[in-house]
């Protein structure tokens, strides 16, 4: 199985942009999650979907961020206008069952200048 | 609420001693425990989990972990550290009776082995 694969691995962009992150979750796998990685605030869940439906996105900062789950195989996480702040890795991550492990992939290093 | 606490930032160990990696936790109900190891500019990979069952949970690369009920712990050993075991790590847990598939993760621990 090829993981979980996530694009793109680095992205640097100016502020006022908008981003796109994108997820490819390990098949047949029926949760997906985003989380944030920052050095001060560690890692944050952002929002998570089971069989493609958004669950618990209480963890979105604002009304800059939105995520879509169209199929069981793609996912997105787009941010519009990016902000400095932002900066961060943002991971995403699969799961199957209530007592499954998730799966992370290698992560989406964002640079908001 | 659901929340882990590592108290260590960081942990040193020499190569070939045992190491603990100190983790707790706080649920409603019975936790879903888990270990994760990170290496620089990489994801998380997974380790070990406890679900129910023995307290002793054997996972990758070596480690275990005791799942310790009373003391609300969830420590990571390994009897023999390897340099190449130098790495952040994080425990989390999931709240098993709200059914929220998603981890709690704690801040990290970061652990390096001195050869």
């Amino acid at each position: 199985d090829a993981g979980v694969i996530q694009s793109p691995r680095h992205e640097v962009t100016e502020m006022g942009q908008e981003v796109t992150l994108r997820c490819k979750p390990i098949s047949g796998h029926n949760s997906l999650f985003w989380y944030r990685q920052t050095m001060m605030r560690g890692l944050e869940l952002l929002i998570y979907f089971n069989n493609n439906v958004p669950i618990d996105d209480s963890g979105m900062p604002e009304d800059r961020f939105s995520a879509k789950m169209p199929n069981a195989s793609f996912s997105t996480l787009k941010i519009q206008p990016s902000e400095p702040r932002d900066s961060a890795v943002y991971f995403c991550a699969s799961s199957m069952g209530v007592t499954g492990e998730l799966f992370f992939g290698e992560g989406s290093r964002l640079t908001v200048l | 609420a659901q929340s882990v606490a590592q108290p260590e930032d960081q942990v040193n160990v020499a190569e070939g001693n045992p190491l603990t990696v100190k983790c707790t936790y706080s649920v409603s109900g019975n936790p879903y425990l888990f270990w994760y190891v990170q290496y620089p500019n990489r994801g998380l990979q997974f380790l070990l989990k406890y679900i129910t069952g023995d307290n002793l949970v054997k996972g990758s690369y070596g480690f275990e972990a005791e799942f310790n009920k009373s003391q609300t712990s969830f420590h990571l050993k390994k009897p023999s550290a390897l340099v190449s075991d130098s790495a952040l790590y994080f425990c989390a847990v999931r709240d098993t009776p709200t059914g929220r598939r998603a981890l709690t993760f704690g801040s990290g621990t970061r652990l390096q082995v001195q050869p």
